[in-house]
């Protein structure tokens, strides 16, 4: 059974601070990997794609990829009460489809 | 430019019909799939399509289930005799090219409920 394993939280960070969620695969065959914000009620929402070992920077947020540790993490900046939401990280092999974690939920507390 | 668009937002439905759900991806995206995700639960996969290859249907629960895609582009799946497990937000995305890029845009989902 290919998995994508991921701490359900919550996670509670105050407001500023940096956010660290962390996610865990089984296929080593897995090649992409993505981070994405889900609010209540509302469909996936894609904020990160990474595909090679090291990190990947967009604004507040930075991806990171361990192949050899089968690991990715995605670290959010200054975190704003906004980011409340679950994080879903979710792999891809070649075969295109999506695996996906269960979430991990974040609240930012002001 | 426009995004993945589902229909009907919501559905509620008799235990034993048939209901069918339906994707329109965005434009000029050649792979689409479907997931499923239901309460408590992550998101599940059910199907993907790619262009003109015959399609992926490895995460389809039960032979109540299908779908199929029309010209390349919309997509509708059915679900026969519905059962109240089958109670969940069906969820489409599409991407470019399925694998060179993958990264996959979805839509806002359909909420089904089975009474």
């Amino acid at each position: 059974q290919k998995e994508v394993e991921q701490n359900s939280g919550p996670l509670s960070v105050p407001e500023g601070a940096i956010a660290s969620l962390n996610c865990t695969y089984s296929d080593r065959g897995s090649q992409s990997f993505f981070w994405y914000r889900q609010y209540s009620g509302k469909s996936p929402e894609l904020i990160m794609s990474i595909y090679s070992n090291g990190d990947k920077e967009d604004g507040r947020f930075t991806a990171q990829l361990n192949k050899a540790s089968q690991y990715v993490s995605l670290l959010i900046r200054d975190s704003q009460p906004s980011d409340s939401a679950t994080y879903l990280c979710a792999s891809s092999s070649n075969t295109g489809k999506l695996i996906f974690g269960q979430g991990t939920t974040l609240q930012v507390k002001p | 430019g426009a995004g993945v668009s589902q229909s009907p937002s919501n559905k509620v439905t008799e235990k034993g019909k048939d209901v069918e759900l339906r994707c329109d991806p965005i434009s000029g995206h050649t792979a689409l799939y479907w997931y499923r995700q239901s309460l408590g639960q992550g998101l599940e996969f059910l199907i993907y399509f790619q262009g003109n290859s015959a399609p992926d249907k490895s995460g389809l629960p039960s032979d109540r289930f299908s779908a199929e895609r029309t010209g390349g582009s919309v997509s509708t799946l059915t679900i026969q005799r519905t059962q109240q497990e089958d109670s969940a937000v069906y969820l489409c995305a599409s991407s470019s090219t399925g694998l060179a890029e993958p990264e996959q845009y979805f839509g806002p989902g359909t909420r089904l409920t089975v009474t």
